[in-house]
This record gives structure tokens, C-alpha cells and sequence, in this order.
């Protein structure tokens, strides 16, 4: 089992639609960070979070610490937010690393 | 600030041949990191630099080595290369030591072909 498990894989939606990205981890962590991984392949650091909420934008992530789980929300969606977005986490016991979901590929349709 | 930068952006290699991947940051960051990520698959560490003059191995550090030649560049070295890495190369750096003290910064990534 992977210790950062992210649903759904895949998310295709219509501009506009609010969109949730889960994030469910087995670790305890020092932080949880959001990325965003675009067509062109460039990476994006969204957020960094270690307990409640934080939003910029459109984009809004939470953390829920005692159930080891998080989630990004976009409202509103735009066709430009189509991306890959990773959720990483650092453990304890990791401390220099992260250890990494497998990403979630969002199509928003016009 | 130029943020993180990787050279070369694409590069073909034949079976056998060396290179080395070039990084460098203009940010101060103490931290800095090779991932390299395959087709529909996630980042994979290969090393990393926790501070200027260290370097540890990662996930997949076989068939690489680096260098932390300063604190603004970190070099990733294959001696012989292999079909295998065939893979896009991300160069990453952080303020800080620790992955949870600050955000991580990525290069533009290197597409790189081995033949």
C-alpha cells in the first residue's frame, strides 16, 4: 500500500464545475504540499500546509491531521486549470525527503 | 531571479556515452534535488544535497552520480548510459534542510533519450 494515496486518478469536468482532489496518507508528517504539474511539464508548488486551511485564487487546500487526509478545491474551474496536481508529504521519519502520490490528471472542457 | 535552472532542456544519448545535467539556483536555497519522472508516472528521487557539501542517495540512485560543486549547483552524472534512463530529469531546491520547513522550487526539467 502506498504511504500517499490520491483519488481520483483521473477527473474530466466542464468550466466552471467545483473540483475536489483528494489526498490520503499513512504517515506522521511535518507537512503536506500540493503541486501542479502542467501539459509542458513544469512543476508549480501550489501549498504548503501543516494544519487547517489556506487558499490563493480560485485554489483552496485543507488538512484534517487526525484523519491523515487533504484536499484541494478549485472553484469555478477553467479550462487553464488542466493539469497533474501531486500531493507530497514529509514524514518524521524522512525528514529531507518527500514521498510523493501519484498525481491526479484534471481535464476541464469548455 | 532566474529561480532554478537545468541544462541542457533535451539531449539524445547513444548506449555507452556519458553526460552530465547541469543545475543551478539563484535563490540561496540549502537544499537541492534530482528527480527524474517516466512516462505516466510520478517523481522518483534519484539524490540529494542537504546542505552545500553533502549528498545522499534517493529511491533510484543506480547508474548516477552528483556532485554539489556550490551552494547554487548541483551536477547529475551518468558514466554509462542505458536505455533505462530514458526519462525527463527535474533539478528541485528548497530553503531549508528539512522537506517540511519550505516549499520546493523546480527546474524546467531535461528530456533525456537514450538509444
Amino acid at each position: 500500500k502506498n504511504e500517499v494515496e490520491q483519488s481520483p486518478q483521473n477527473l474530466t469536468a466542464q468550466e466552471g464545475e467545483f473540483i475536489t482532489i483528494n489526498c490520503s496518507y499513512s504517515v506522521g508528517i511535518s507537512a503536506l504540499h500540493w503541486l501542479q504539474q502542467h501539459p509542458g511539464g513544469g512543476i508549480v508548488s501550489l501549498f504548503m500546509l501543516s494544519s487547517g486551511k489556506k487558499k490563493h485564487g480560485r485554489l483552496i487546500a485543507t488538512i484534517n491531521i487526525q484523519e491523515k487526509h487533504s484536499s484541494l478545491h478549485i472553484t469555478a474551474s477553467h479550462p487553464r486549470d488542466s493539469a497533474v496536481y501531486i500531493c507530497a508529504v514529509s514524514s518524521w521519519d524522512s525528514n529531507y525527503q518527500l514521498i510523493w502520490g501519484a498525481g491526479t490528471k484534471l481535464i476541464i472542457k469548455p | 531571479n532566474a529561480g532554478v535552472t537545468q541544462t541542457p532542456k533535451f539531449q539524445v544519448l547513444k548506449t555507452g556515452q556519458s553526460m552530465t545535467l547541469q543545475c543551478a539556483q539563484d535563490m540561496n536555497h540549502n537544499s537541492m534535488y534530482w528527480y527524474r519522472q517516466d512516462p505516466g508516472m510520478g517523481l522518483r528521487l534519484i539524490y540529494y544535497s542537504a546542505s552545500e557539501g553533502t549528498t545522499d542517495k534517493g529511491e533510484v540512485p543506480n547508474g548516477y552520480n552528483v556532485s554539489r560543486l556550490n551552494k547554487r549547483e548541483f551536477s547529475l552524472r551518468l558514466e554509462s548510459a542505458a536505455p533505462s534512463q530514458t526519462s525527463v530529469y527535474f533539478c528541485a531546491s528548497r530553503l531549508g534542510k528539512l522537506a517540511g520547513g519550505s516549499e520546493q522550487y523546480f527546474g524546467p526539467g531535461t528530456r533525456l533519450t537514450v538509444t
